[in-house]
């Protein structure tokens, strides 16, 4: 039974940069929700997707944005990087938008 | 919006010894409570959670208590070994928010054989 998935697993931009990160959810989840941690902090949350559309969004800047695919995958954008992007991106699946939540292992993103 | 706060940040016990760590919430709807563990450079894992119709949860050395009225939750591991040393984070959120989840700030727990 395959995991979260997530691509790539790290990435280095420049400031102004666009940057675009992958998830594969469970197999089985139709949910896929989305994560920053930055270092030694909890994850923050940015977004939800669920029937391909966003279902619920946290405190993020439009230069946050998203999709979900057919088959459930999801992406995530960030454009016109800043050096606080830089961050651990965690991508977390679950049946339905209640259920419990399972984490794939992460996009390092370092903004130079 | 929920607001969840974490302590201690830092744990140290020795290796046999019980850990405990505890979180309190401000929203009064939040009813799903799960713990993550998180090693280095990993991904966090839920180890055990719980929803508001319970008081308490447990599963072998791992327990979970809720306090409703008080809005705090706690974790509880008994018998620590060195493998339990990592970064355990709580969280919390409610039907109404889907299942966005707002999560503590994190406990440094270190387990010394």
């Amino acid at each position: 039974d395959a995991g979260v998935t997530q691509s790539p697993t790290h990435l280095i931009k420049t400031r102004g940069q666009q940057v675009t990160l992958r998830c594969s959810p469970k197999s089985g989840h139709d949910t896929v929700s989305w994560y920053q941690q930055a270092l030694g902090q909890g994850p923050q949350f940015i977004f939800q997707y669920y029937e391909e559309e966003e279902r619920q969004r946290g405190n993020f800047p439009d230069r946050f944005s998203g999709h979900q695919f057919p088959n459930y995958s999801s992406e995530l954008n960030v454009n016109a990087l800043l050096l606080g992007d830089s961050a651990l991106y965690l991508c977390a699946s679950s049946l339905g938008t209640t259920d419990t939540q399972y984490f794939g292992p992460g996009t390092r993103l370092t903004v130079l | 919006g929920e607001n969840v706060e974490q302590h201690p940040s830092t744990l140290s016990v020795q290796e046999g010894d019980s850990a405990v760590i505890k979180c309190t919430y401000s929203d009064s709807a939040s009813n799903y409570f799960p713990w993550y563990k998180q090693e280095l450079g990993k991904r966090p894992q839920l180890i055990i959670d719980i929803r508001s119709n319970v008081g308490e949860k447990k599963d072998q050395r791992i327990a979970v208590t809720l306090n409703k009225t008080a809005k705090h939750f706690s974790l509880h591991i008994t018998e620590t070994q060195p493998e339990d040393s990592a970064v355990y984070f709580c969280a919390a959120t409610h039907n109404n928010a889907g299942n966005m989840l707002t999560f503590g700030g994190g406990t440094r727990l270190m387990v010394k054989p």
